[in-house]
């Protein structure tokens, strides 16, 4: 069964340092999307993603986040200057379409981001 | 407001048993209402949802039942059973008119234990 994979599973970075979360979505979707999830709390919603542009973002998503499809297969999720409070687990997804409608969201199994 | 609420936050039910998790949300341009179901170390993954055009969805044990004038829905999971032990997540997105992707809004996940 086709599913979305993440690299790495695990990455510990300095405070302030570049990191980049790299995505593999199901094939035939359409639509990625950036979620993270502190340990213990509830997955928030980053950024969304459509016909290589942003299409929706949350509060969190600031300046220091960016995404970017560089090839017809990965998804990436770049933050610019990591803050300690940037420390989660997060999660890719991928949608077929939308339709008009949501479509069933895949979530990936997530990278671990530790900023010491 | 954007907010989906879930109760309780924790959840022990015997094997056999029926557990009940509820979510209410605010915000009335939602119109689909996923439940994920996360085990450790795992991203979400999509248990089952409705859309406000009905009232219940049943799929095997699993079943919502949606109140869309109280603005609250919930899952029951009928004969519970010991691999049911899990994070459930209740979540909502409205439809993005502009054809582009929604961003789910998650509640804060109910960790459901099943005891033999």
């Amino acid at each position: 069964e086709p599913e979305v994979t993440q690299t790495p599973s695990h990455q510990v970075t300095q405070m302030g340092q570049e990191v980049i979360l790299r995505c593999v979505p199901i094939s035939n979707h359409l639509y990625f999307y950036w979620y993270r999830q502190i340990l213990g709390q509830k997955v928030e919603f980053l950024v969304s993603f459509y016909n290589n542009e942003i299409s929706e973002k949350s509060e969190i998503f600031d300046d220091q986040f960016s995404v970017e499809r560089p090839d017809g297969s990965n998804f990436t999720l770049k933050i610019r200057s990591t803050k300690l409070e940037d420390s989660a687990m997060y999660f890719c997804a991928s949608s077929e379409s939308n339709r008009g409608r949501t479509d069933t969201q895949y979530f990936g199994p997530g990278t671990r981001l530790t900023v010491l | 407001q954007q907010q989906v609420k879930q109760s309780p936050q924790s959840l022990i039910v015997q094997k056999g048993g029926i557990s009940i998790i509820n979510c209410a949300y605010e915000n009335t341009a939602f119109d689909y209402f996923p439940w994920y179901q996360q085990f450790p170390g795992k991203g979400p993954a999509l248990l089952i949802a409705i859309r406000p055009d009905v009232s219940e969805k049943k799929e095997g044990r699993f079943t919502i039942s949606f109140n869309k004038s109280a603005k609250q829905f919930s899952l029951h999971i009928m004969d519970s059973q010991p691999g049911d032990s899990a994070t459930y997540f209740c979540a909502a997105s409205e439809t993005y008119s502009g054809g582009g992707a929604d961003g789910l809004t998650f509640g804060k996940g109910t960790h459901l234990i099943i005891q033999p």
